[in-house]
């Protein structure tokens, strides 16, 4: 397994800010994944982010919005930029450990008012 | 491509009571299967996961789950259910030739005293 933390845990933003988030491994892994969940929904991945490539995005989601970085591996960010309520949301990162097994950070949740 | 059914979106059981979440999966060869749990405010837990063997597998926290190939599905049960145990609950399959998980739209557990 893994222990996974997220920074901020929740925030309240404005319409047209960005929000960076934080999302820190306690051992180093290849693998790590970005996903939003709606309120009430399930699970939408986002995009992948392996150390020393360039994030891939899944459709409907595009970098210029969802801006990801993967510095080493143990640390990643993404950042929700230009935010709209439509972003209101929990945004989730997780690890991959291989044959397919993740685990997942605590969460954020982001209201955007 | 693949892709999982939870069939029910919210669930009541009494404590002490038995549980049994339904899932179901399409795929054509052997999946790789798994149960997470989402406690309010949380991120997702992993409970249980299905990859070969023995078709009956043991999580955490007393929950089992069984692979049926011939109905496709990956059932999660507990004999009797604690108050602790109300979450959503969320069933995933891995895509194949990816390394991302394909997930369940939830079913949500209600436990009354």
């Amino acid at each position: 397994s893994a222990v996974i933390s997220q920074k901020p845990s929740r925030d309240i933003c404005q319409r047209g800010t960005s929000l960076t988030i934080q999302c820190q491994v306690d051992s180093q892994v290849t693998m790590m994944f970005w996903y939003r969940q709606q309120p009430g929904q399930s699970l939408t991945l986002i995009a992948t982010a392996n150390q020393g490539s360039e994030a891939t995005y899944e459709s409907g989601f595009v970098i210029d919005k969802f801006p990801i970085s993967r510095p080493n591996l143990t640390f990643s960010t993404l950042t929700v930029s230009n935010m709209s309520p439509e972003d209101s949301s929990i945004y989730l990162c997780s690890v991959g450990r291989g044959n397919y097994e993740q685990y997942f950070g605590p969460g954020t949740r982001l209201t955007v008012t | 491509a693949q892709s999982v059914t939870q069939p029910d979106i919210h669930i009541t059981v009494s404590e002490g009571a038995s549980l049994e979440l339904r899932c179901n999966y399409s795929y054509g060869a052997t999946p790789y299967l798994f149960w997470y749990v989402q406690s309010p405010g949380q991120g997702l837990q992993l409970l249980l996961k299905y990859f070969s063997g023995d078709t009956l597998v043991q999580g955490i926290k007393g929950f089992e789950a069984e692979f049926k190939r011939s109905q496709s599905s990956f059932n999660l049960r507990k004999p009797s259910v604690h108050w602790s145990d109300a979450a959503e609950y969320f069933c995933a399959v891995g895509a194949d030739n990816t390394d991302k998980l394909i997930f369940g739209t939830g079913t949500r557990l209600q436990v009354f005293p």
